[in-house]
C-alpha cells in the first residue's frame, strides 16, 4: 500500500512569507503528526491530529499551525517565516487508535525541505 | 530540556564488527522505546522497539537493550554492513491523556560502516 506522501518536497521562501505543506497519510491511518528536523536537534514534535482534531501540541510558536481534513489528509502552515524555520518538515501517520497504544510507532513521509532566505 | 539524548553525533565501525549506539532518557513516564533509521533524502523508518517491562529485544542482526534503572538503552548491530550506514534516532514513547501517544526523539547518531 502507498506510504505517507508529502508535498512539496522542496521549496524556497523569503522571510515574512508564509508556507503551507501537505501530507497524505497511509490509507486507513487517522493520526497525523508533524515534526521539524534541524541539524543537531533531532526531530522536534510540532503537533498531532486525529479525526480532524488537534490531539497534542509541541512547544512551537503560534506561527506554526495545522489542520486535518475528513479524509485524514493534513496541512501545516507557517506564517511570517524566519530564517530559523529552515528545516526538513516530516509528516508521520499511524492508525492512532487502541492498536497503536502500545508503542507509538509512526510511519514517516520523505519530508518537505524548506529553505528561508 | 532534552528528555532523550544521543551523546554521540557520529560513529564509525568496520564492516563485520559490532556497532553500538547509545541513548539516555530522563522521563520515567516513557514506557516504549524505538529506534529509527534515516537515509539522506528519505523519511525515518522504524527499526526495532522495546517495552519498558523488558530488558532485551532481538530482531535479526539488531538487538536493543534497556537498562531501566540507568535510564539507558542501546542498539547493537551485529555484524555491521555498509548498507547500515545511516542516521539512527532513538525515540521514547509515552501515553498522554486519552489515546494520544507522543514520541520524543534524540538528536541522532550518524553511523558509518567502513568496507
Amino acid at each position: 500500500k502507498a506510504g505517507v506522501t508529502q508535498t512539496p518536497r522542496y521549496l524556497i521562501k523569503t522571510r515574512g512569507q508564509q508556507v503551507t505543506l501537505s501530507c497524505s497519510p497511509i490509507s486507513g491511518h487517522r493520526s497525523v503528526s508533524w515534526y521539524q528536523q534541524t541539524p543537531g536537534q533531532g526531530l522536534q514534535f510540532l503537533f498531532e491530529y486525529f479525526s480532524e482534531t488537534q490531539r497534542n501540541k509541541g512547544n512551537f510558536p503560534g506561527r506554526f499551525s495545522g489542520r486535518q481534513f475528513s479524509n485524514s489528509r493534513s496541512e501545516m502552515n507557517v506564517s511570517t517565516l524566519e530564517l530559523g524555520d529552515s528545516a526538513l518538515y516530516l509528516c508521520a501517520s499511524s492508525r492512532g487508535g487502541q492498536r497503536e497504544l502500545n508503542t507509538g510507532e509512526l510511519f514517516f513521509g520523505e519530508g518537505s525541505r524548506l529553505t528561508v532566505l | 530540556d532534552q528528555q532523550v539524548k544521543q551523546n554521540s553525533p557520529s560513529l564509525s565501525v568496520q564492516e563485520g564488527r559490532i556497532s553500538i549506539l547509545n541513548c539516555d532518557y530522563t522521563n520515567s513516564m516513557f514506557d516504549y522505546f524505538l529506534w529509527y533509521k534515516k537515509y539522506p533524502a528519505e523519511g525515518p523508518t522504524f527499526l526495532i522497539s522495546i517495552s519498558s517491562i523488558k530488558d532485551k529485544n532481538e530482531d535479526g542482526r539488531f538487538t536493543v537493550f534497556l537498562n531501566k534503572s540507568a535510564k539507558h538503552l542501546s542498539l547493537h548491530i551485529v555484524p555491521s554492513q555498509p548498507g547500515d550506514s545511516a542516521v539512527y534516532f532513538c525515540a521514547a514513547s509515552r501515553l498522554l491523556s486519552g489515546s494520544a501517544r507522543q514520541l520524543t526523539f534524540g538528536s541522532g547518531t550518524q553511523l558509518t560502516v567502513l568496507p
